[in-house]
């Protein structure tokens, strides 16, 4: 079974600072990586996702993420944090099934505060 | 309107009650989802659809009952809830091909009591 693991459910960055948010994945084959951002009181949001193309994914607002299949990791970077950037961010990786739809397997999240 | 949309935003329901939760999706989705968020809790799948059909059914209580009549509209049907049900409830669309990314709606925060 694929699964992920976020370390950190609570990062504190201040404004302009370097955002790193780890994910940590198990996958027997090789995977579908995602992250996903959600507001409060709203649904999630995809942020970018990993598809075997490149192993440096570019997503909107300014975030990144890399995939190492040596230390199976997918860890988001932004550069400079944002105020608007406090939220809720999800890792999840996919076990695409049997008609080829996503089954999303999602980290516990890591809530990202911005200190002004 | 565009992508996934939820009905009610908010419920709440005695646990004798029984409501209902909508979902309607505008992308030309094969294939819908419930997902399920608790606090402190991952988010967990419930259920999915692939051309109106369930495929998957993650060992929910038959308390919870999803309809899905057509590709672009999810129900899921709620009776004799229990207050450990609260939670918010996401509906999630995607094409049916391997690395598709899941739209979802905004949730149904329910709350029973």
């Amino acid at each position: 079974a694929q699964s992920v693991t976020q370390l950190g459910s609570h990062v504190s960055v201040s404004e302009g600072a370097l955002v790193l948010l780890r994910c940590n994945y198990s996958s027997s084959v090789p995977p579908y990586l995602f992250w996903y951002v959600q507001y409060p009181n709203q649904g999630l949001q995809l942020l970018l996702k990993y598809t075997s193309a490149a192993t440096l994914v570019k997503g909107i607002n300014g975030f990144e993420a890399e995939f190492k299949k040596s230390e199976t990791s997918f860890h988001l970077t932004k550069p400079s944090a944002h105020m608007s950037d406090a939220a809720e961010y999800f890792c999840a990786v996919s076990d695409s099934g049997e008609f080829g739809n996503e089954k999303l397997t999602f980290g516990t999240g890591t809530r990202l505060t911005i200190i002004p | 309107e565009t992508g996934v949309t939820q009905t009610p935003r908010h419920l709440v329901m005695g646990m004798t009650n029984k409501k209902s939760l909508k979902c309607e999706q505008h992308l030309g989705h094969n294939a819908m989802y419930w997902y399920k968020q608790s606090a402190k809790k991952p988010l967990e799948l419930m259920f999915v659809y692939n051309f109106k059909e369930q495929t998957e059914n993650n060992s929910v209580p038959s308390r919870f009952s999803p309809e899905c009549p057509n590709s672009s509209h999810l129900f899921l049907h709620l009776h004799t809830l229990q207050p450990e049900d609260s939670a918010l409830y996401l509906c999630a669309s995607s094409q049916t091909t391997g690395g598709s990314e899941a739209f979802f709606g905004q949730g149904t925060r329910l709350t029973v009591v």
